[in-house]
């Protein structure tokens, strides 16, 4: 089974700052890795997906990278709204996908 | 816009059958571009991927759980289901039902786009 890593686990930024969001797998994935955004009581909302694609309707300051085992999630200027907990899935291994524990955005 | 949500008892006992139908509204479960899956989440933890199933019945379960569920699909009633059985308090959770957009009815790999439409999620506790 595929270890899903992301840090760190809490990251305090300022609004108008850029966030850096990581995660590693413990075996290569290719680019099939997708991240998502979760706030209280709602549930998970498509990011990005291939490592780099944005999904509809997601704001050009969300920006993914990466290959291999590790990804990043980048968040240029961060707004408000923005703060939320990121969750990075891997799809490579079929038919068990699998999510890091998360990474907290919180407001510094 | 398609909306997804998830319907069931909030309360099962333990050693007993969890049962959840998610209902697919403004849109047809029958699209050749899109898979539907589970996926639960226990209090103040992370995401679980359950299972998902197209339209034809293809059906893919998360190994850990295959043992134990059973998800199917009603196409006349626009809807699909989740069955847990032999529950225990660890499978208290919240339960979402999600879209997977995919050029496969696998959704494995490259053929995967992401889970882009999910349900609001229903609380399920384990207990007696």
């Amino acid at each position: 089974e595929i270890v899903m890593t992301q840090s760190p686990a809490t990251l305090s930024v300022s609004p108008g700052e850029r966030a850096t969001l990581s995660c590693r797998t413990s075996q290569s994935i290719s680019s099939n890795l997708a991240w998502y955004q979760q706030k209280p009581g709602q549930a998970p909302r498509l990011l990005i997906y291939g490592s780099s694609i944005r999904a509809t309707g997601i704001p050009a300051r969300f920006s993914g990278s990466g290959s291999g085992t590790e990804f990043t999630l980048t968040i240029s200027s961060l707004q408000s709204e923005d703060f939320a907990v990121y969750y990075c899935q891997q799809y490579d291994y079929w038919p068990l996908y699998t999510f890091g524990q998360g990474t907290k955005l919180e407001i510094k | 816009q398609l909306l997804m949500q998830e319907s069931g008892p909030g309360l099962v006992k333990p050693s007993g059958t969890l049962s959840l139908t998610c209902t697919v509204f403004s849109g047809s479960i029958t699209s050749s571009s899109y898979s539907w899956g589970w996926i639960r989440q226990p209090p103040g933890k992370g995401l679980e991927w359950i299972g998902s199933i197209y339209y034809t019945g293809s059906m893919y379960y998360n190994p850990s759980l295959k043992s134990r569920v059973t998800i199917s699909v009603d196409t006349s009633k626009n809807q699909f289901s989740l069955k847990l059985t032999s529950v225990t308090a660890a499978d208290t959770a919240m339960y979402f039902c999600t879209r997977l957009h995919c050029s496969s009815p696998s959704c494995q790999s490259s053929y995967f786009f992401g889970m882009d439409v999910w349900g609001q999620g229903t609380t399920v506790t384990v207990s007696s």
